[in-house]
């Protein structure tokens, strides 16, 4: 079965500041790995996706993901957030059904 | 169009009611589909998936069961409800074929009291 793990829980950053958050994965088979974001009162959107090639994904809004094989891991990034980045950030990754297991989120508060 | 419909939006039940969460999705066809819960605090969590008619993947053992009587409706029930099963309850879907991220509902939030 496959595991998510996002270490961040709440982090907050001033606006222009960089952002890496963290997401650790464990899963057998081909790994296809997501992030989600779910902007207050809204609905989860996808923010980007990794299925194979480019390790480094570029996602909306600026966003950007590298996957590294060797660490299991899918850190989000970002060189500058802006006060409309504060929302909740979810990585997932898909298993042999399709279905997506999430981590437990991070919420992110950038400061104006 | 694709869409998807998930009602009711908001419930408040008491404990040891039942439920009855109805999803269904528009302009595909066999579709997978997802229930999520997403509690304060514990990020989503996949609850029961769907390849087809009939088949239902349980990942969580607990108080809920899921059907899916028809390609397009997923449903997700309880027989009794416990204060626990409280949370926010996504449907989502993908297509065969889909090299996408899901399609959500617009979720039901449920407080049982």
């Amino acid at each position: 079965a496959q595991s998510v793990s996002q270490h961040n829980h709440h982090v907050i950053l001033s606006e222009a500041a960089s952002l890496e958050l963290g997401c650790n994965y464990s899963y057998g088979g081909t790994v296809n790995l997501f992030w989600y974001v779910q902007y207050p009162g809204q609905h989860l959107q996808l923010l980007l996706k990794y299925f194979s090639g480019d390790p480094l994904v570029k996602g909306i809004k600026g966003f950007e993901a590298e996957f590294i094989k060797s660490k299991f891991s899918f850190n989000l990034r970002k060189p500058s957030v802006q006060w409309s980045d504060t929302a909740e950030y979810f990585c997932a990754v898909r298993g042999a059904a399709r279905q997506l297991t999430f981590g437990s989120g991070t919420q992110l508060t950038v400061l104006p | 169009s694709q869409t998807i419909h998930q009602w009711p939006a908001t419930l408040v039940q008491p404990v040891g009611s039942p439920l009855s969460l109805e999803c269904t999705v528009e302009g595909t066809s066999n579709p997978n589909l997802y229930w999520y819960r997403q509690a304060a605090g514990r990020g989503l969590q996949l609850l029961f998936y769907s390849v087809g008619i009939g088949q239902i993947s349980s990942e969580v053992p607990q108080n809920l069961s899921a059907s899916r009587p028809q390609d397009r409706q997923f449903i997700l029930s309880s027989k009794k409800l416990l204060l626990s099963d409280s949370g926010f309850y996504l449907c989502a879907w993908i297509t065969t074929g889909e090299v996408d991220g899901y399609t959500f509902g617009s979720g039901t939030r449920l407080t049982v009291v």
